[in-house]
C-alpha cells in the first residue's frame, strides 16, 4: 500500500523560504508523477505544481511559477516543494499526492498528511 | 486557466436523502477529465471519482458521477453520517489543475 509522509510543520518569516519533502513508501516512486496542492486555513485546494520523476518533467501553475521548484530524488523516492519570497497568505497547509497511474498523473489518488506552514513576522 | 463553479456553496440535507452537487466549467474539460474528491476537517482529501464517473477503489456504490463537457455532477444517493463533508471537483485536463471552491453538505 503507497504511503505518501510529509515533514512536519515550519514556520518562517516574510520574505524567506520553505522546503516541504514527501516521501513515497510501499510502491513505485518514479512512473507516477507527483503533485503539490495547498489550503489556506478555511479556504478551498489550490493545485501548484507537479513532477513526474521519471522523466525529471515538471509544470507549475502560472501564479507559482517564478519562485516554486519541485524536485525529484529516486534513489530515497523523495520530492521537495521549494517557495520562495514567501508571504503571509502562502500560510496553508500544503500536500502532496500521487497520481492514480502512470499516464494519469492529474487524478490525485494517494495523499500526504499534509504539512502546515506559517508565515509570520 | 479553466474556472469550475461549484453550487450550491451549502447543501442542508438528512441522512438518507439524495445529495446533488454541481460543478461547472469556464471552458470544455477535454476528455472528462473530471474529478470528485471529499474531505473532512483535519484529513486530507480523499478521491471519490475519476473520469467524470469512474468510482475509485473502494468507494461506495452510493457515490456516482455524471456529465460531459462544461457541467458534472455528483450524486450521493442516501446520505450516511459519514459522508457529510466538503466536496470539491477538479479538472485535469488542461495546466494548471484547477479545482472548484466546494460544496460542504451539512447535517439538517
Amino acid at each position: 500500500q503507497v504511503q505518501l509522509v510529509q515533514s512536519g510543520a515550519a514556520v518562517k518569516k516574510p520574505g524567506s523560504s520553505v522546503k516541504v519533502s514527501c516521501k513515497t513508501s510501499g510502491g513505485d516512486f518514479s512512473s507516477y508523477g507527483l503533485s503539490w496542492v495547498r489550503q489556506a486555513p478555511g479556504e478551498g485546494l489550490e493545485w501548484m505544481g507537479g513532477i513526474i520523476p521519471i522523466v525529471d518533467s515538471t509544470e507549475y501553475a502560472q501564479k507559482f511559477q517564478d519562485r516554486i521548484t519541485i524536485t525529484a530524488d529516486e534513489p530515497s523516492s523523495t520530492s521537495i516543494m521549494e517557495l520562495r519570497s514567501l508571504r503571509s497568505d502562502d500560510t496553508a497547509v500544503y500536500y502532496c499526492a500521487r497520481g492514480i497511474a502512470v499516464a494519469d498523473e492529474g487524478v490525485l489518488h494517494v495523499w500526504g498528511q499534509g504539512t502546515m506552514v506559517t508565515v509570520s513576522s | 486557466e479553466t474556472v469550475l463553479t461549484q453550487s450550491p456553496g451549502t447543501l442542508s440535507l438528512s441522512p438518507g436523502e439524495r445529495a446533488t452537487l454541481s460543478c461547472r466549467a469556464s471552458q470544455s474539460v477535454g476528455r472528462s477529465y473530471l474529478a470528485w474528491y471529499q474531505q473532512k476537517p483535519g484529513q486530507a482529501p480523499r478521491l471519490l471519482i475519476y473520469g467524470a464517473s469512474s468510482r475509485a477503489t473502494g468507494i461506495p456504490d452510493r457515490f456516482s458521477g455524471s456529465g460531459s463537457g462544461t457541467d458534472f455532477t455528483l450524486t450521493i444517493s442516501r446520505l450516511e453520517p459519514e459522508d457529510f463533508a466538503v466536496y470539491y471537483c477538479q479538472q485535469y485536463d488542461t495546466s494548471p489543475y484547477t479545482f472548484g471552491g466546494g460544496t460542504k453538505v451539512e447535517i439538517k
